[in-house]
């Protein structure tokens, strides 16, 4: 048990369709983002939040919306996505973004394979 | 702008060898590192992570990793390798631009145990 729950594990849709990622943590932290992981290239960041307020969006196309409901929650809605979407997306968290050396924890990802 | 590369992409060993994966990186100022390790279909785990002090850093599951600041390196390394560390590895430095805990990540070396 990491601490960060992903739901679901593995996610197929097609490029017209709508589909959300749910993302939750345990750890009593304030900051959460959104990373992604394709193969043989670093991760990605994509959306950051910092209690519950977004403090990053790294130039991520829009039919990526991130929502933030309160500092456990974390949301990625997907609408009208290109197979170059597929990867893996993990979320993860940390006590919040002034705390330099605290480390992020991950969950285990949502794999996402657009068709 | 900060990075991190790591030169290997795949690293092949034998059970009961050291290991060593290699990280270099370009900061501006003084760095802060880690190690992360992803086992296959689960997140990134936190392995070790230099802030200041002792060069050596020790971390989970026997770890740890040098830091040389002339050399601007961050290996990871571990005396006597294990069929079960076979899995991915990230080195990440933070991004010190906006102030505040972003980590820019390698693209991942994949370590290979063999019995």
């Amino acid at each position: 048990e990491t601490g960060v729950t992903q739901t679901p594990r593995h996610l197929v849709m097609g490029m017209t369709n709508k589909k959300s990622l749910k993302c939750e943590q345990h750890l009593g932290h304030n900051a959460m983002y959104w990373y992604k992981q394709s193969a043989k290239k670093p991760l990605e960041l994509m959306f950051v939040y910092n209690f519950k307020e977004q403090t990053e969006n790294n130039s991520v196309p829009s039919r990526f919306s991130p929502e933030c409901p309160n500092s456990s929650h974390l949301f990625l809605h997907l609408h009208t996505l290109q197979p170059e979407d597929s990867a893996l997306y993990l979320c993860a968290s940390s006590q919040e973004l002034s705390q330099d050396n605290s480390p992020l924890h991950f969950g285990n990802g949502t794999r996402l394979t657009v068709t | 702008a900060q990075s991190v590369a790591q030169p290997e992409d795949q690293v092949n060993v034998a059970e009961g060898n050291p290991l060593t994966v290699k990280c270099t990186y370009s900061v501006s100022g003084n760095p802060y590192l880690f190690w992360y390790v992803q086992y296959p279909n689960r997140g990134l785990q936190f392995l070790l992570k230099y802030i200041t002090g002792d060069n050596l850093v020790k971390g989970s599951y026997g770890f740890e990793a040098e830091f040389n600041k002339s050399q601007t390196s961050f290996h990871l390394k571990k005396p006597s390798a294990l069929v079960s560390d076979s899995a991915l590895y990230f080195c990440a430095v933070r991004d010190l631009s906006g102030g505040y805990n972003k980590l820019i990540f390698g693209a991942g070396t994949r370590l290979a145990v063999h019995p």
